[in-house]
């Protein structure tokens, strides 16, 4: 099974502030997801990198694959307390299982 | 286009017995996926159902079962309930089988007493 390592586990931040969370693994990734999941719903798919180096931005969020297929990082700039969320990587294993990181849990105070 | 439907949202079971959970996929979406999540694992794999077929299964015992029916509806089964197994049950479709990109349903908030 291929880990995929997130950090920090929790982020507290102001409205208006930035912040980065990461996703590491020692395996390389074909692709990965990034999700944020709300209290009592399931997660919800924002983005998916496939090449090495790759950057995609979607608003305020910039989600960046590490050259070597191996990480990942999502940045938000100016957070709004709707940003709180449980953020999920993820990323298809070579049994093709998909596998998720434990999560950042982020918490935007007003 | 509706999203991904489960029912019920919330069950309390006792230790013992069974449980069924049901999960309507996107649309056209062919394949459906089931996860486990706890505080203590986070999010695990139960299994992929495609074409009415398990196509892929995680480490979780015999008791967790599934199927797929013609219409790509699916349904999970856990039999014997151990108090271990509370945990929201989240069913996930995507357009095919090597399509990574889930979409979640809103799961199945599981308490076994």
């Amino acid at each position: 099974t291929q880990l995929l390592e997130q950090s920090p586990q929790f982020l507290s931040i102001q409205e208006g502030e930035n912040l980065t969370v990461y996703c590491n693994s020692s395996s390389v990734f074909s692709s990965l997801q990034w999700y944020r999941q709300e209290p009592g719903e399931g997660p919800v798919l924002l983005v998916t990198v496939v090449t090495g180096g790759e950057v995609k931005k979607l608003k305020r969020l910039t989600f960046q694959f590490g050259d070597a297929r191996k990480d990942s990082s999502l940045h938000i700039t100016a957070a709004q307390t709707g940003d709180t969320g449980l953020y999920l990587c993820a990323g298809p294993g070579n049994d093709y299982k998909l596998s998720f990181g434990a999560g950042t849990t982020v918490t935007v105070r007003a | 286009k509706a999203g991904v439907t489960q029912t019920p949202r919330y069950l309390i079971k006792t230790r013992g017995q069974q449980v069924t959970l049901s999960c309507s996929p996107i649309s056209g979406h062919r394949s459906v996926s089931w996860y486990q999540q706890t505080p203590g694992q986070g999010l695990q794999f139960l299994f992929e159902y495609f074409s009415e077929t398990q196509r892929n299964k995680g480490n979780f015992p015999g008791r967790f079962s599934g199927r797929q029916f013609s219409n790509s509806r699916s349904e999970m089964n856990v039999s014997t309930l151990e108090l271990g197994d509370s945990a929201l049950y989240l069913c996930a479709s995507s357009l095919a089988l090597g399509k990574y990109e889930q979409y979640f349903g809103p799961g199945t908030r599981l308490t076994v007493t």
